[in-house]
C-alpha cells in the first residue's frame, strides 16, 4: 500500500504570497495532521481532522487554514506569507481507530523569499 | 500542557559502538503514549516504536531497546552495534489518549546522530 503523499515537494514563494500545500492519506486513514518543522527544530503541531472536521489547532495564526474533502485527503493553506513559514510541513496520517499511531509523509519543502 | 526534552543536541560515535538517546517528558495526563521517529536526511519522519503510560515493559526490536521509566519521566533508545545506516536526527513524542482525531503529537527537538565509519 502507498503511503502518505504530499504535493508539491519543494516549493519557492515570496513574502505576500498565498500557499496551497496537499496530503493524501494511507488508504482507509481518516485523520489527517499537519505539522511545521523549522530548520533544527521539531515537528510543532498546525492542525488536525477528522472526518472532515477540525479536532485540533496548534498556536498558529489565522493565516493558516486546512480542510479536509470527502475522500481524506487535505489541503493546508497559508495565506501572506512571512520569511519565518519557511519550514519543512509535514503531513500525518491515522485511521483514528483507539491506539492508532500517525504515519508521516516525506514534507513539502517551502521557501519564502 | 505537554512537554519533550531531548538534552543531547549531537551525538557522535564509531560504528559498531553502542549508543543512547535520551527523552524526558511531562504531561499532566494519566494515559497518554510516548513515540519514537527516525529522519533521515530526505526528511520524511519514520515511525520506530509507540509504547503507552500502562506498559512499563523494555522493548527490544533487532539491534533497537527501549527503556520506558514513569518514575523518571523517561523513555531512552539504545542503538546496539550502532551502523552508518543509523545516522539521523531522532524524535521522541508524546500523546495523550489516542483515538478519533485526538493524536496530537508534541516533539522534542531531536537529537542528531552520526555514525562514523
Amino acid at each position: 500500500d502507498a503511503g502518505v503523499t504530499q504535493s508539491p515537494t519543494h516549493l519557492i514563494k515570496t513574502r505576500g504570497q498565498h500557499v496551497t500545500l496537499r496530503c493524501s492519506p494511507i488508504s482507509g486513514h481518516k485523520s489527517v495532521s499537519w505539522y511545521q518543522q523549522v530548520l533544527g527544530q521539531g515537528p510543532q503541531f498546525i492542525f488536525q481532522y477528522y472526518e472532515k472536521e477540525e479536532r485540533g489547532r496548534g498556536n498558529f495564526p489565522d493565516r493558516f487554514s486546512a480542510r479536509q474533502f470527502p475522500n481524506y485527503s487535505s489541503e493546508l493553506n497559508v495565506n501572506a506569507l512571512l520569511l519565518g513559514d519557511s519550514a519543512l510541513y509535514l503531513c500525518a496520517s491515522s485511521s483514528a481507530a483507539y491506539q492508532e499511531t500517525q504515519y508521516f509523509g516525506p514534507g513539502t519543502r517551502l521557501l519564502v523569499l | 500542557a505537554q512537554k519533550v526534552t531531548q538534552a543531547q543536541t549531537e551525538i557522535s560515535v564509531v560504528e559498531k559502538e553502542d549508543v543512547t538517546l535520551d527523552c524526558v517528558y511531562e504531561t499532566r495526563d494519566t494515559t497518554y503514549y510516548l513515540f519514537w521517529y527516525k529522519q533521515p536526511p530526505s526528511g520524511e519522519l519514520v515511525f520506530l516504536i509507540r509504547r503507552n503510560s500502562f506498559d512499563e515493559q523494555n522493548e527490544i526490536s533487532g539491534r533497537y531497546s527501549w527503556n520506558f521509566q514513569k518514575s523518571t519521566s523517561s523513555f531512552n533508545f539504545t542503538i546496539t552495534a550502532s551502523q552508518v545506516v543509523d545516522s539521523a536526527v531522532y524524535f521522541c513524542a508524546l500523546s495523550g489518549p489516542l483515538g478519533f482525531g485526538n493524536e496530537k503529537l508534541t516533539f522534542g527537538t531531536g537529537t542528531r546522530l552520526t555514525i562514523i565509519p
